[in-house]
């Protein structure tokens, strides 16, 4: 069975720049998730969806970040502009049900603003 | 705030030793509790979790994780550590109702030969 799939594993810009995660999920899992990991510090939600619909997204700085799962399945998360405090690891998990009781983690993209 | 806390930020252990993190919780009922492990480069892998019943939980790699409501704690051991459990070990937990999962900060474990 084949892992959740993210890319690009390593990123750098520039603050103000734009850019894009990409994720793809478990096959079948309908819960998916974008964490930020900050050096330090565990991850930290941004965003959940269920299926291609939003469940939580309380902790996304929504001035700047964007996510969207179209038909279910891949998931885009962009940062617009960027800043140096979002330099981190953005972890995408998905699991089968709502409650995330088991989460599968792809590696990550490790994104360094400068 | 709900909250699960992890004291050790780092933890040196000989190769063969017994190994024990600390995880503590602040959640009012019984929380669904986790132990996740994060080798560099890689995602998070799930080593065990605990919902309910018995509370002491099997996971893989040898690990296991005994929840004990009076401390407030879900501390996760092995009785011999290798080499290759070198890696950064993650709690995490949430509210029965609750859809979102809470880390703590995590424990870098290194092993020394």
């Amino acid at each position: 069975e084949a892992g959740v799939a993210q890319s690009p594993r390593y990123k750098i810009i520039e603050k103000r720049q734009s850019v894009a995660f990409w994720c793809n999920p478990i096959s079948g899992h309908a819960t998916l998730y974008w964490y930020q990991q900050i050096l330090g510090q565990g991850p930290k939600l941004l965003i959940q969806f269920q299926n291609n619909g939003v469940v939580d997204d309380s902790q996304l700085p929504k001035d700047r970040f964007s996510a969207e799962r179209l038909k279910g399945v891949d998931s885009t998360l962009k940062i617009q502009p960027a800043k140096l405090e979002d330099s981190a690891v953005y972890l995408c998990a998905s699991s089968l049900g709502e409650r995330g009781d088991e989460q599968f983690f792809g590696p990550g993209t490790r994104l360094t603003v400068l | 705030a709900q909250s699960v806390t992890q004291p050790d930020i780092h933890i040196t252990v000989s190769e063969g030793a017994s190994l024990e993190l600390r995880c503590n919780y602040s959640y009012g009922a019984t929380p669904y509790l986790f132990w996740y492990v994060q080798s560099p480069g890689q995602g998070l892998q799930l080593l065990l979790k605990y919902f309910s019943g018995d509370t002491l939980v099997q996971g893989i790699k040898g690990f296991e994780a005994e929840f004990k409501r009076s401390q407030s704690s879900f501390n996760l051991r092995k009785p011999s550590v290798h080499w290759s459990d070198a890696a950064e070990y993650f709690c995490a937990g949430r509210r029965g109702s609750a859809r979102q999962l809470t880390f703590g900060s995590g424990t870098q474990l290194t092993v020394l030969p």
